[in-house]
């Protein structure tokens, strides 16, 4: 089953409003998660990563005021996109790495459409 | 800078017709080299971790290789439920769990 959880799975939302999207972990702790974004016939771009307690890490061309990391807990990162426009459609990925796996579980995704 | 090329980019196989993907990437050390399938609206399901050059793994109708500038994975006999994304992620040495992903090579096999 799966062990990382996205909520929602889609969303549409008009132009100019704040989406929230949701990622656990099941049955694991995790102190880090990735999130990533994908358009269509693209590979997945890593957007940020979170990290519980502190501050998120955003990678470069990334507006960290547009999209709120949250991880507040240690199962629990919460992204916001924020002031949602056209251009932000997207399917949006969270990971997370489970302590001593070798790979990275991930959620099921979430499709953002702004209209 | 971190590179992942992934060919062909999409690749139409008869049911039975054994064919492989590749995977090119360029890293500035290699901690691990990743296989992934993702069915449409999906996200990632993982195959494989390979490590260091020369090794192998296997799962059902899939093997995947790696060498010290490539990966390539191997589908014998596919079916048409082989169907997806074949995804390749790199994650490079320094510490962090991020990995770096290719396009993908979209699969479609026919019956």
């Amino acid at each position: 089953g799966a062990v990382v959880s996205q909520h929602p799975s889609w969303v549409i939302c008009k132009s100019g409003t704040s989406v929230k999207i949701e990622c656990r972990s099941l049955d694991f702790q995790a102190t880090t998660m990735f999130w990533y974004r994908q358009f269509p016939k693209q590979s997945l771009m890593l957007m940020a990563t979170s990290n519980e307690g502190s501050k998120a890490t955003y990678e470069q061309g990334v507006e960290k005021d547009k999209f709120l990391i949250n991880h507040a807990s240690l199962t629990l990162s919460t992204l916001t996109v924020t002031s949602a426009h056209p251009e932000d459609s997207s399917f949006y990925i969270c990971s997370a790495p489970r302590a001593l796996s070798s790979r990275a579980f991930f959620g099921q995704g979430t499709r953002l459409t702004v209209v | 800078e971190d590179q992942v090329t992934q060919s062909p980019e999409a690749l139409r196989l008869q049911e039975g017709e054994s064919s492989s993907l590749n995977c090119s990437y360029t890293v500035s050390g290699l901690r691990g080299l990743f296989w992934y399938r993702q069915d449409p609206g999906k996200g990632p399901e993982f195959l494989f971790t390979l490590y260091s050059a020369g090794e192998e793994k296997e799962k059902e109708r899939l093997k995947a290789t790696l060498t010290k500038k490539e990966s390539f994975l191997h589908i014998t006999a596919p079916k048409p439920e082989d169907s997806a994304t074949y995804l390749c992620a790199v994650q490079p040495q320094g510490g962090s769990e991020k990995l770096v992903f290719g396009k993908g090579t979209k699969l479609t096999v026919n019956p």
